[in-house]
């Protein structure tokens, strides 16, 4: 069935550099989200995106949807140990009402 | 808080055994979703409900079942069960049928010995 992946996996960096995962698809998307999970917690919503190129900013971290609509990317600028958890991106698949998540790219920051 | 209420929060049970996870979802929510997390794994969805009727079906297995009742809340119920099904399962709810964000419960960890 449909499958939304992620890359990288696993990332490890230093406080203070840049972080970017990426989410594809193989059939364009009507809107995607984006979810953080801490270690031990439950995924929260950060943001959706619908359009096609789209850019939307929440202090360090920057979202972007693809012209195509088929893939999208999360950027964090100068991590912070606080940014340490899985973001997992999300799409409709299928039926309208299937939420179908990423692979999940799970970030480690230290000192 | 995100106001989804999952109990059991841990469960630990025998293989061969049936078990009940109970989720509220979010006041005014009509749609929950149940998820499967394994160790270091993604989240499997598994079934959604809308107003107490099922609108999408992951890959879940024939043993388990689910269902919402009319005050929305959602039971999942897992039967015969087995070592691997030993995972922290999760419940979200949201207001519409599809399209719009998910709030997720704290989940129930459930551990088959």
């Amino acid at each position: 069935g449909q499958q939304v992946m992620q890359i990288p996996q696993y990332q490890h960096v230093q406080e203070g550099e840049d972080f970017t995962t990426y989410c594809n698809s193989s059939t364009t998307l009507s809107n995607i989200q984006w979810y953080k999970q801490r270690p031990g917690g439950h995924p929260v919503f950060l943001i959706q995106l619908v359009k096609s190129g789209e850019v939307k900013k929440q202090k360090r971290l920057t979202f972007q949807f693809g012209e195509a609509k088929k893939n999208s990317s999360l950027h964090i600028t100068a991590t912070q140990t606080t940014d340490v958890g899985t973001y997992f991106c999300a799409a409709h698949t299928g039926t309208a009402s299937k939420l179908t998540f990423g692979t999940g790219t799970r970030l480690q920051v230290t000192l | 808080d995100s106001g989804v209420t999952q109990t059991p929060k841990h469960l630990i049970t025998a293989t061969g055994q049936r078990v009940t996870l109970r989720c509220s979802p979010r006041s005014g929510d009509l749609s929950v979703y149940w998820y499967q997390q394994s160790l270091d794994q993604g989240l499997q969805f598994l079934i959604q409900y809308y107003n107490g009727e099922e609108r999408a079906k992951g890959n879940i297995l024939e043993r388990f079942s689910a269902q919402q009742f009319p005050d929305l809340h959602s039971e999942l119920n897992l039967s015969s069960l087995e070592l691997g099904d030993s995972a922290l399962y999760f419940c979200a709810s949201s207001i519409q049928q599809s399209g719009n964000t998910i709030y997720f419960g704290e989940g129930s960890w459930l551990t088959v010995v």
